[in-house]
């Protein structure tokens, strides 16, 4: 069964560093999102992505963070200087239909610890 | 904005038994989504239901939403061991935008 897979499973880095987290979503799906959970708390939406262009961004998705589709499988988070409070989880997921009722299928995550 | 609260917040069971969690929301919504993580792993869907719906089966998952009480709730019968995980609800309105909840801790025990 296709699935959306994510890498790094855990990345380390140091304050001020950028980094870049890497998902292959399913390959017939159309719409791309990043979403992140804290340790213990709740899986927060950061962006949506369609066509190409962002669609729906948080406040937590600021000038730091950019998103990127830089080929026909990819779909990429850069976060430019990472701060201490940008260690989470980190899930891609995707969705293939049009439409607000289809489902969004995740990815296993990427954990970003930021020392 | 949307906000969805789970209860209980843990649950323990016995193998065999039945496990209902609750999801209460605040505003409208298009549909509403329950999902499963492992501890420390991805997010597995496990069923969606629309606002026009009031009841929803997939083998052991039976789900139901009442929008009148802004509330579904998830019932797994005959649990197992390996459906040790946390349970999320997340609900969308006019944008694929998944706002979750708090989530279930479910622990059963063999």
């Amino acid at each position: 069964e296709p699935e959306v897979t994510q890498t790094p499973s855990h990345q380390v880095t140091q304050m001020g560093q950028e980094v870049i987290l890497r998902c292959v979503p399913i390959s017939n799906h159309l719409y791309f999102y990043w979403y992140r959970q804290i340790l213990g708390q709740k899986v927060e939406f950061l962006v949506s992505f369609y066509n190409n262009e962002i669609s729906e961004k948080s406040e937590i998705f600021d000038d730091q963070f950019s998103v990127e589709r830089p080929d026909g499988s990819n779909f990429t988070l850069k976060i430019r200087s990472t701060k201490l409070e940008d260690s989470a989880m980190y899930f891609c997921a995707s969705r293939e239909l049009a439409g607000v009722t289809d489902t969004q299928y995740f990815g296993p995550g990427t954990r970003l610890t930021v020392l | 904005s949307q906000q969805g609260e789970e209860d209980p917040q843990a649950l323990s069971i016995q193998e065999g038994e039945n496990a209902t969690m609750n999801c209460s929301y605040k505003t409208s919504i298009n549909n509403l989504q329950w999902y499963r993580q492992n501890s420390g792993r991805g997010l597995v869907h496990l069923i969606l239901i629309r606002s026009n719906e009031r009841e929803k089966h997939s083998g052991r998952l039976r789900v139901t939403l009442d929008t009148s009480k802004k509330s579904s709730s998830l019932l797994i019968t005959a649990s197992r061991a390996a459906d040790t995980a946390s349970y999320f609800c997340a609900t969308s309105y006019n944008t694929d935008k998944l706002i979750f909840g708090t989530g279930t801790r479910l622990q059963v025990f063999p």
